[in-house]
């Protein structure tokens, strides 16, 4: 079953405006990782969020992490077209792997 | 910089036929994993491995077998196609297992499309 799960599953939103994606997952982790994939691409990882920390920011992007809610949001601001593909979170398993969740796809219109 | 190669990336397979997808990764990754990717489904894990001669199963293992014979490979076999299997697959590594681990960016291959017909 599915670790994380994104919400919206879409989202749709103008160049310029911030756009912000939320992941919740069931049980505890060490750590909450974002990635992006671009349509017939590959995932490529965006950040990740130790769960000993509460925010960080890397360029346009700033990840929270609440333990105690078990949810997580992606934060992109001054957006552009070129955002636009679909974002996942994924949360380590109990079994060394990595779960993701079902994705957000965001479109920015230029 | 090669990264995480898949291949094919396309192939067309008839119900009960077989298969093996390539996966290789030149970064010296302990771990390896393919995942698998339906519409509205997200990435479900099917095997992975923690190192040479490790494998297990992940979410959804039925109807593939994997082996880990070299650090580098990590091949895919279907062993008898079904329409379910139709999707696309990734391909993944990363340093160690991420659970026992301060966190590792996963590479991902850039897939290999599927369909059984």
């Amino acid at each position: 079953s599915q670790q994380g799960e994104e919400d919206p599953q879409a989202l749709s939103i103008q160049e310029g405006e911030n756009a912000t994606m939320n992941c919740s997952y069931k049980t505890s982790i060490n750590n909450l990782q974002w990635y992006r994939q671009n349509s017939g691409r590959g995932l490529v990882h965006l950040i990740l969020i130790r769960s000993n920390e509460r925010e960080k920011h890397s360029g346009r992007l700033r990840v929270t992490l609440d333990t105690s809610k078990k949810s997580s949001s992606l934060l992109i601001t001054a957006s552009r077209a070129a955002d636009t593909a679909s974002y996942f979170c994924a949360t380590d398993g109990k079994n060394n792997d990595m779960r993701f969740g079902a994705g957000t796809r965001l479109t920015v219109k230029p | 910089n090669a990264g995480v190669t898949q291949t094919p990336k396309f192939q067309v397979l008839k119900t009960g036929q077989s298969m093996t997808l390539q996966c290789a990764q030149d970064m010296n990754h302990e771990y390896m994993s393919w995942y698998r990717q339906d519409p509205g489904m997200g990435l479900r894990l099917i095997h992975y491995s923690v190192g040479a001669g490790i494998t297990d199963q992940g979410e959804v293992p039925n109807g593939y077998n994997v082996s880990r014979s070299t650090t580098e490979d990590f091949p895919l076999r279907l062993l008898s196609a079904a329409p379910s299997q139709t999707s696309v697959y990734f391909c993944a590594s990363s340093y160690s297992p991420t659970g026992k681990s301060i966190g590792n960016t996963i590479y991902f291959g850039e897939g290999s499309w599927l369909t059984v017909v």
